[in-house]
């Protein structure tokens, strides 16, 4: 099974912030990489799929990057709607896999 | 609008059977692999599932092969998960979720969830 790793698990951040949340493969598993959002009591929201494809409606602050292990998913400027937790998930290959979650905080 | 809509959910014994239905609408769900996905309370994400737009292609995890069952029903726009002998840690709560044509295994469009206790 591949395992997927996000860094950090938890970050405070304010309105207004650059931030980037990491997430890292086990093994090599080209671009087939999404990260999705998902708010308390609610179902999960897809964000970016193939490491650095925008889902349509979301904003254009949202963008990914990486191939092979290592991706970023990167929030340009930090709306208040934006605090959440965050998941990657790969696509490669069965059993599919999340990282353990990124919860973005307000500081 | 894309709209999937989980039930079925509720309190179950351990060692209990439960089948969860999700309603499809809005799409040509024939058409669209499909999948379902748990969560433990506070706790990430777990993919449990897949089923092929044909039935043809199914997979499970781990973790519930042999005690969980995926199948659809493509006249009723339905998909369905069949749980037998439920363990204390099949608490969660399930969703199903599409598959994006021509990209088997990005999760497209979410329902709202399905709350699965299981407790004596």
């Amino acid at each position: 099974d591949i395992q997927m790793t996000q860094s950090p698990s938890s970050l405070s951040a304010s309105v207004g912030d650059r931030v980037t949340i990491t997430c890292r493969a086990s093994q090599g598993i080209s671009s087939w990489l999404a990260w999705y959002q998902q708010k308390p009591e609610k179902a999960p929201k897809s964000l970016i799929y193939d490491a650095s494809s925008l889902q349509s409606g979301v904003p254009s602050r949202f963008s990914g990057s990486g191939s092979g292990t290592d991706f970023t998913l990167t929030i340009s400027s930090l709306q208040p709607e934006d605090f959440a937790t965050y998941y990657c998930q790969q696509y490669k290959s069965y059993p599919l896999t999340f990282g353990q979650g990124t919860r973005l905080e307000i500081k | 609008e894309v709209q999937l809509v989980e039930s079925g959910g509720g309190l179950v014994q351990p060692g209990g059977s439960l089948r969860l239905s999700c309603a499809a609408s809005g799409f040509t769900f024939s058409s669209y692999s499909m999948n379902w996905v748990r969560q433990a309370p506070g706790k990430g994400l777990e993919w449990v599932s897949h089923i092929s737009s044909s039935s043809s292609t199914i997979y499970y995890a781990d973790s519930v092969k042999g005690r969980f069952t995926i199948s659809r029903d493509n006249a009723k726009n339905s998909l369905y998960l069949q749980i037998n002998n439920l363990k204390d840690e099949d608490t969660a709560v399930y969703y199903c979720a599409t598959d994006r044509p021509a990209l088997r295994g990005y999760f497209d469009y979410w329902g709202q969830g399905a709350l699965v206790t299981v407790s004596s």
